[in-house]
């Protein structure tokens, strides 16, 4: 069965400082990855998706994830947060069935000190 | 582009009535899909549409759960009798076919936090 991790349910950081919300995934399929952000009472927005493309993925707001197979890895990164960056993050994976479903880890709240 | 759009955003109720929630999707997306997020946790998938058929539902998608989709536009989920457990924000998300979204990218509205008092 497929299944995310994402370690850490709490990180905080610095503003200026480097962000690393770590996700790490079981499939037994190669795998479409996501990574979505949610802040207070809304929905979902997508950040950005790996689609077995190129295993460096950049995407909205200074974010980008790198795809490392090896270590089963989706860690998101960026190089200086901002206050506005403050918000739940949750790493995801499409399933297994043609469905299309996600399966969704617990979640990363990020927290940005000035 | 109107977005996925859901109503109503909030809605308080009593144990064992009846809720409906309303999901219209992103025109032309023949995809939808249903989650439901408890605080502190992420989404969990509960149903899915591909244009008016359910092709795939949840174990978590009790007796009490209905979801419809007529005609393939919008998406209505109704809880019967409900439980204090079915406090939860649900997620209703929508996606175009896979020839136009290889990825099976899901755009997601606000979501429903419903309250079961």
């Amino acid at each position: 069965a497929q299944s995310v991790t994402q370690l850490g349910s709490h990180v905080s950081v610095s503003e200026g400082a480097l962000v690393l919300l770590r996700c790490n995934y079981s499939s037994s399929v190669p795998p479409y990855l996501f990574w979505y952000v949610q802040y207070p009472n809304q929905g979902l927005q997508l950040l950005l998706k790996y689609t077995s493309a190129a295993t460096l993925v950049k995407g909205i707001n200074g974010f980008e994830a790198e795809f490392k197979k090896s270590e089963t890895s989706f860690h998101l990164t960026k190089p200086s947060a901002h206050m506005s960056d403050a918000a739940e993050y949750f790493c995801a994976v499409r399933g297994e069935s043609n469905t299309g479903k996600l399966i969704f880890g617990q979640g990363t709240t990020l927290q940005v000190k000035p | 582009d109107t977005g996925v759009s859901q109503n109503p955003r909030h809605k308080i109720t009593k144990r064992g009535q009846n809720v409906t929630f309303r999901c219209d999707p992103i025109s032309e997306h023949n995809r939808l899909y249903w989650y439901r997020q408890t605080l502190g946790q992420g989404p969990e998938f509960l149903t899915y549409f591909q244009n008016e058929a359910q092709l795939e539902k949840s174990r978590l998608l009790s007796d009490r759960f209905s979801a419809e989709r007529p005609k393939g536009s919008f998406s209505t989920l109704e809880i019967q009798r409900t439980e204090q457990g079915d406090s939860a924000m649900y997620l209703c998300a929508s996606s175009p076919p896979p020839r136009t979204s290889g990825s099976y990218e899901q755009f997601f509205g606000p979501g429903t936090r419903l309250t079961v008092l």
